[in-house]
């Protein structure tokens, strides 16, 4: 069974720049996360997807970032325009049930961001 | 403001010793994950611990919850290099949804 891929797995663009990042979870899964790890600091939850629905999208920093996943597959974080501020690592993670005490969130690779 | 305050944030030590990371909140979690993340890779779930006091071990890892569901440790007994790597402790306030990471412990065991 593939795991989470997360493409590109390197980006760097300059500042103004719009970069799209994209998440295909692991087959089934109808939850899908999005983190954000930057310089420094702890990995920090950006916003959930149950299938196509946005769950919660609390941990979104402003409206320059825009998460979509129409038909509940894939899913796409548009950076636009990018700040110095938004490089760091973009971390993906999908999970098959959510409400199971022990749900296992499966984490892709990441997208290294750097904005110049 | 830092929700999960994990440490220490960097330990070197030499294989054959112990080690323990602690992480600490003032919320009530009701699970809270540990992860080991290698370099280029995604974090990867070591186990998850639910109930306040349990302890789960995995091979020379043991894992506490504490009996308040507010902190959690790590110990690593009689560490080896194949140990080195950055563990990542995660704290979850619903049964499932987002979690909540601490800064994350990066472990050198040198041989």
């Amino acid at each position: 069974e593939a795991g989470v891929t997360q493409f590109p797995s390197h980006s760097v663009i300059e500042k103004g720049q719009t970069v799209t990042l994209r998440c295909d979870p692991i087959s089934g899964h109808d939850n899908l996360y999005w983190y954000r790890r930057v310089m420094g600091k702890e990995i920090k939850f950006l916003l959930h997807f149950v299938k196509e629905s946005k769950q919660d999208e609390s941990g979104m920093p402003n409206n320059r970032f825009l998460a979509e996943r129409t038909g509940g597959t894939y899913s796409t974080l548009k950076v636009q325009p990018a700040e110095l501020e938004d490089s760091g690592v973009y971390f993906c993670a999908s999970s098959q049930e959510q409400g199971a005490i022990q749900e296992t969130q499966y984490f892709g690779p990441g997208t290294r961001l750097l904005v110049l | 403001t830092q929700l999960l305050e994990q440490s220490p944030q960097f330990l070197s030590i030499q294989e054959g010793e112990n080690l323990t990371v602690y992480c600490n909140s003032s919320s009530v979690f009701s699970s809270l994950q540990w992860y080991r993340q290698e370099p280029g890779e995604g974090p990867v779930l070591l186990v998850t611990v639910v109930t306040g006091g349990e302890v789960k071990k995995l091979k020379r890892l043991t894992f506490q919850f504490g009996d308040a569901r507010k902190d959690s440790s790590l110990h690593i007994t009689a560490a080896q290099p194949g140990d080195t790597g950055l563990y990542l402790c995660a704290g979850a306030y619903n049964q499932g949804g987002k979690l909540i990471f601490g800064q994350g412990t990066e472990l050198s065991v040198k041989p």
